[in-house]
């Protein structure tokens, strides 16, 4: 079982809708969690940074972590079609934060 | 303010040869990770620099994979010699807070 769970899409919708990603995972000492964002040949950029449980919210993203579920989500609400990218989720250790553990991440398109 | 750099964009080299990766941080970062995504895989942990030291180096593959920071500004990662199962996509990250890491566009390697 890998450590951290993150269905690949790919994921259509329309321009307008509400995009909810997911990831599980099974270490259970995850603290840190993070939501990256990645354009083709681009690196990812990090777009949402989140401890222990709870939501955050910055603009159009909200972060959701569950960690009795040990789930976390990122939901984008009136989605544009910039907006069309890779979502990888990583989450790392209170000692190891360096080590983050990604995700496979999840191929996102918002069509006009 | 620049981003975490990285050259070259893209290499190819015949398996056996050797590749040397640059990352240039961000100014005043003095935290530096090195990760890689081979084909098919999730991004993957390779070391982390806390200036010229290295913090972390657990999730370097083999000694063929050699990572340096002289001065503690900008690093390298060698592989000598490179191997087919060598390519994938190197990322080179850096954070002043070792929370919120800022990443490099990445250095495609492919090893022929």
């Amino acid at each position: 079982q890998k450590e951290v769970e993150q269905d690949p899409g790919p994921l259509s919708v329309p321009e307008g809708a509400i995009v909810s990603l997911n990831c599980t995972y099974s270490n259970s000492a995850f603290q840190y969690f993070m939501w990256y964002r990645q354009y083709s040949r681009k690196g990812p950029e990090l777009l949402m940074y989140t401890y222990s449980s709870g939501n955050k919210e910055d603009g159009r993203f909200t972060a959701q972590v569950d960690k009795s579920s040990k789930y976390i989500s990122l939901f984008i609400r009136d989605s544009q079609p910039s907006d069309s990218a890779t979502y990888l989720c990583a989450m790392s250790l209170p000692s190891r934060n360096n080590d983050m553990r990604f995700g496979a991440g999840t191929r996102l398109t918002v069509k006009p | 303010e620049a981003g975490v750099t990285q050259f070259p964009s893209h290499s190819v080299i015949e398996k056996g040869q050797t590749v040397t990766l640059r990352c240039d941080p961000i100014s005043g970062h003095d935290n530096l990770y090195w990760y890689r995504r081979v084909m098919g895989k999730e991004i993957k942990f390779l070391l982390h620099f806390v200036k010229e030291s290295k913090q972390d180096e657990s999730g370097m593959p083999n000694n063929r994979f050699l990572a340096e920071r002289t001065g503690g500004t900008y690093s390298t990662l060698k592989v000598q010699p490179a191997e087919l199962e060598d390519s994938g996509v190197y990322f080179c990250a850096s954070s002043r807070d070792q929370q919120r890491a800022f990443f490099g566009q990445g250095t495609r390697l492919t090893v022929v």
